[in-house]
């Protein structure tokens, strides 16, 4: 699975828009994007998905840029419940074994 | 009750005792993985079943031990534990290995100590 580069850390004021990068440059065109997010001291969870169009849901949207080598996981209005660590994932299309976390991004959002 | 349970929430453990997490998924679903997650590092598989069949065991110490007696549950047996091993161990469960897409559902984990 291709890796990816995410910043360490984001503030973001409460009812703003959170963009969050991610950098996946080797990835192949059978692999997929994924954010999960994990707040802290609980299990992580699935936010959206995307191949290589944009994608969005009740949660947030996921702009892939046309050489799929960068996406941004949108939060239209982020509340302070949206303070958590936020996973980029790659991974291939029926590879169902697992997740390979790295160390995401901490969004804290302020009030 | 829906989604994934993990029992117990909390666990604290002497070197020499013998304990069990228990995961319990509510959906259906066919595969079903354990994660160790150590303070600031991130997730680390450790076991994966599908169809109560173990699929993958990435190099975990024998003390140890999963168990899957059907798709819906499935248990940690621990044993001898160091207090290294302190951790979060969350458990997840997705619909099935062989679809293209496969979402995982994760439970809230157990939050382990090893005195």
């Amino acid at each position: 699975d291709a890796k990816t580069t995410q910043p360490t850390s984001m503030d973001c004021a409460e009812g703003r828009a959170a963009n969050l990068p991610c950098n996946h440059s080797t990835i192949s065109g059978n692999e997929y994007v994924y954010w999960y997010r994990q707040i802290h001291s609980q299990g992580p969870q699935y936010i959206i998905h995307g191949l290589k169009n944009n994608e969005t849901n009740e949660m947030a949207s996921l702009i892939i840029t046309e050489d799929r080598k960068s996406s941004t996981l949108i939060l239209p209005h982020a509340t302070l419940r949206d303070t958590a660590v936020y996973y980029c994932i790659v991974r291939v299309s029926g590879s169902a074994r697992q997740l390979t976390f790295g160390s995401g991004t901490q969004l804290t959002v302020l009030p | 009750e829906t989604g994934v349970t993990q029992t117990p929430r909390h666990l604290v453990m002497g070197m020499t005792n013998k304990k069990s997490l228990k995961c319990e998924q509510h959906l259906g679903h066919n595969a079903m993985y354990w994660y160790k997650q150590s303070a600031k590092k991130p997730l680390e598989l450790m076991f994966v079943y599908s169809l109560e069949e173990r699929v993958e065991n990435n190099s975990v110490p024998s003390r140890f031990s999963p168990e899957c007696p059907n798709s819906s549950h499935l248990f940690l047996h621990l044993h001898t534990l160091q207090p290294e091993d302190s951790a979060l161990y969350l458990c997840a469960s997705s619909q099935d290995m062989n679809i293209p897409y496969n979402e995982q559902f994760f439970g809230p984990g157990t939050r382990l100590t090893v005195l």
